[in-house]
């Protein structure tokens, strides 16, 4: 069976400090794809990065950045000196092969930068 | 337009009552796809379109639920004999073909549904 967990369900930080959202899921697929997904307040998702199983280099882009490990399958996301428009619901989602746009989603961690 | 847009952005329903919701994909997007937001939850997947056909249907719930794309643009989710455990948001989203499998979708603001 497929699944993603994000154990952190709520986080709260001020604003400058780093934070790391953490994804661990489960496949026994040897081929598969995992994102990351943005859902601000307005309800829409934004996609924000796809790694597939055979690429563990970790992505910087900007204030964000990727950990993919398979020894551990999970695949953390860190947002350096977060911002108050970082605040909002972040997904991490697993697909497996031949499988176009059906995506298993974690149940997703808000997160809360205060100013 | 720009985006997907999806109409209405709420509704409320009574138990029982039949429903439509409609998604208007991007402009050149010939993949479409319905997920369903519960409280608190990430989103589900229900069903995806490619083109005019149903690709995969697999995720709908129970035979109450229908979709239909019939030209190959807009969508519309049917619901009938609504239940209360069917209130959700429906989030739409489309990309273009053979880019939905890199993940990358662009999805709607959804349609707030509430069974009363």
């Amino acid at each position: 069976a497929q699944k993603v967990t994000q154990a952190q369900t709520e986080i709260s930080v001020v604003e400058k400090e780093d934070v790391t959202l953490d994804c661990v899921y489960e496949t026994r697929d040897t081929t598969y794809y995992l994102f990351w997904y943005k859902q601000p307040p307005s309800g829409e998702l934004v996609f924000l990065i796809r790694r597939n199983s055979f690429d563990e280099q970790n992505e910087i882009s900007g204030r964000y950045s990727w950990n993919f490990q398979k020894s551990t399958s999970s695949f953390n996301f860190t947002i350096t000196a977060s911002q108050v428009v970082d605040s909002a619901v972040y997904f991490c989602a697993l697909r497996r092969r031949n499988q176009g746009g059906k995506l298993i989603f974690g149940q997703g961690t808000e997160l809360s930068v205060k100013p | 337009g720009a985006g997907v847009s999806q109409t209405p952005s709420n509704k409320v329903t009574e138990k029982g009552k039949y429903v439509e919701l409609r998604c208007d994909p991007i402009s050149g997007h010939t993949a479409l796809y319905w997920y369903r937001q519960s409280l608190g939850q990430g989103p589900e997947f229900l069903i995806y379109f490619q083109g005019t056909g149903a690709a995969d249907d697999s995720g709908l719930p129970n035979d109450r639920f229908f979709a239909v794309r019939p030209e190959g643009s807009v969508s519309t989710l049917k619901i009938q004999r609504t239940e209360r455990g069917d209130s959700a948001v429906y989030l739409c989203a489309s990309s273009l073909a053979g880019t939905g499998n890199t993940g990358e979708l662009f999805f709607g603001e959804g349609s707030r549904l509430t069974v009363l």
